[in-house]
């Protein structure tokens, strides 16, 4: 079965704290992706990655940044952690899809962050 | 507490019964469709996908339906039992484009 884990359940920050999101997946999967869900809103794409070292934007960029220095792992990171961005952050991974295969993604279980 | 957003819309429907959840798409060129299933507090899981080429496609206890003519996807599940309660949303996408649009979701509640 394909895992996809990520580093914490649960996170309380304060404003203005650097924070670190860290998902692993075991599936030697290409692509790797950032979603934030908030009641309501579905799941948006803050950032994707399709390759190591490489990474493109999702609809809400703002305030994150991401790293994958391996194929396995990719990194959220919130420069400077502010109230707004509370909210469940998802991350899944799938293969490249133009070859017609497996094109499913693979969700880890989340992380709920809470900025006070 | 939490945020203020739209409203999932909800499907109640008896313990035993069959539920219907509906999703209209928006890209007339989406190659596959995937329905997901979210239980509270954990990440979606993927329960059953089917490409533009076909219409119909039947896993255990699920049916998903395809009208490419009116941009619908339905979601049917047989028999609903009570962890069959979660959201469900479906999802497009095109080969080649590795990104999926998302659904809001439907909360599907069972009553026993």
């Amino acid at each position: 079965d394909v895992k996809v884990t990520q580093s914490s359940r649960y996170l309380v920050k304060r404003t203005g704290e650097k924070v670190f999101l860290e998902c692993v997946q075991d599936m030697d999967h290409e692509n790797m992706f950032w979603y934030r869900q908030d009641p309501g809103l579905g799941l948006r794409l803050i950032y994707f990655s399709y390759d190591v070292k490489m990474k493109e934007k999702g609809d809400i960029p703002e305030g994150y940044s991401v790293s994958r220095e391996k194929k396995e792992r990719f990194s959220l990171i919130l420069e400077s952690a502010s109230t707004n961005q509370t909210s469940m952050y998802l991350c899944a991974s799938s293969p490249l899809t133009g070859t017609g295969g497996s094109y499913e993604q693979y969700f880890g279980p989340g992380t709920r962050l809470t900025v006070t | 507490g939490e945020s203020v957003g739209l409203h999932l819309p909800t499907l109640s429907v008896q313990e035993g019964d069959n539920s219907i959840i509906n999703c209209a798409y928006s890209n007339s060129a989406s190659d596959y469709f995937i329905w997901y299933k979210q239980e509270s507090g954990k990440g979606p899981q993927f329960i059953i996908d089917i490409r533009s080429n076909m219409d119909k496609r039947q896993g255990q206890r699920v049916t998903v339906l395809l009208n490419k003519t009116v941009k619908h996807l339905s979601l049917q599940i047989a028999a609903t039992q009570p962890g069959d309660s979660a959201v469900y949303f479906c999802a497009e996408g095109e080969f080649g484009n590795e990104k999926l649009t998302f659904g809001t979701g439907t909360r599907l509640t069972i009553i026993p």
